[in-house]
């Protein structure tokens, strides 16, 4: 149990589009689900906390117009990398909480490269 | 902000061979989690540890919360190839109720066949 798919696992674009990630839990709801962004060669960093039906929380230093997060039903949570560049080329993965084990399960991660 | 020291950073150990790694933290944490990640993918769960002095094996992986609820340790016995990969360990800060994790840096594991 506890699968979390993740959409696209590849995606390249042009500089100024946007482009959307899908997080979906498979089989539990999740009201709460997470977005990182990793660096090659670097630990996963928190950029926003997910809440189901509630506007996304940010941390610091992330900008909450670039990275629009949506979590509009218990087991989909959306990141939309808004008039991306090349700088936000990156590794970016979700996961979701299974709130009777306290534990965040995670997606297989999207591969985003901007030209 | 809160940070987990991880060590080591790499390791490049013969097949057969005993791994371990180590978070320690000056902060209290309430729960630790081990994950491995292979190369373009998403962390996977080894393990989950939720209480002080609590040891948990899964297979050939053994990990420890530590006593005093600041540290934890990861076992791999008997290595094969497939270990490769990076470990990482994470924890929840004790009365945090946001679910978030704080990672490690990861240790880095190669395997010579």
């Amino acid at each position: 149990g506890a699968v979390v798919s993740q959409h696209p696992s590849w995606v390249i674009c042009k500089s100024g589009t946007s482009v959307k990630i899908e997080c979906r839990s498979l089989d539990f709801q999740a009201t709460t689900m997470f977005w990182y962004r990793q660096f090659p060669k670097q630990s996963l960093m928190l950029m926003a906390t997910s809440n189901e039906g509630s506007k996304a929380t940010y941390e610091q230093g992330v900008e909450k117009d670039k990275f629009l997060i949506n979590h509009a039903s218990l087991t989909l949570s959306t990141l939309t990398v808004t008039s991306a560049h090349p700088e936000d080329s990156s590794f970016y993965i979700c996961s979701a909480v299974v709130l009777a084990k306290n534990i965040q399960y995670f997606g297989a991660g999207t591969r985003l490269s901007v030209l | 902000g809160q940070q987990l020291n991880q060590s080591p950073q790499s390791m490049f150990i013969q097949e057969g061979e005993d791994v371990s790694m180590n978070c320690t933290s000056s902060s209290i944490f309430n729960t630790w989690l081990w994950y491995k990640q292979d190369p373009g993918e998403g962390p996977v769960l080894l393990i989950a540890l939720y209480k002080a002095g609590e040891l948990t094996s899964n297979g050939r992986l053994t990990a420890q919360f530590g006593i005093t609820r600041k540290d934890s340790f990861l076992n791999i016995s008997a290595s094969i190839p497939s270990d490769v990969g990076i470990y990482f360990c994470a924890g929840q800060l004790l009365g945090d109720s946001s679910y978030k994790l704080i990672f490690g840096s990861g240790t880095r594991l190669l395997v010579r066949p």
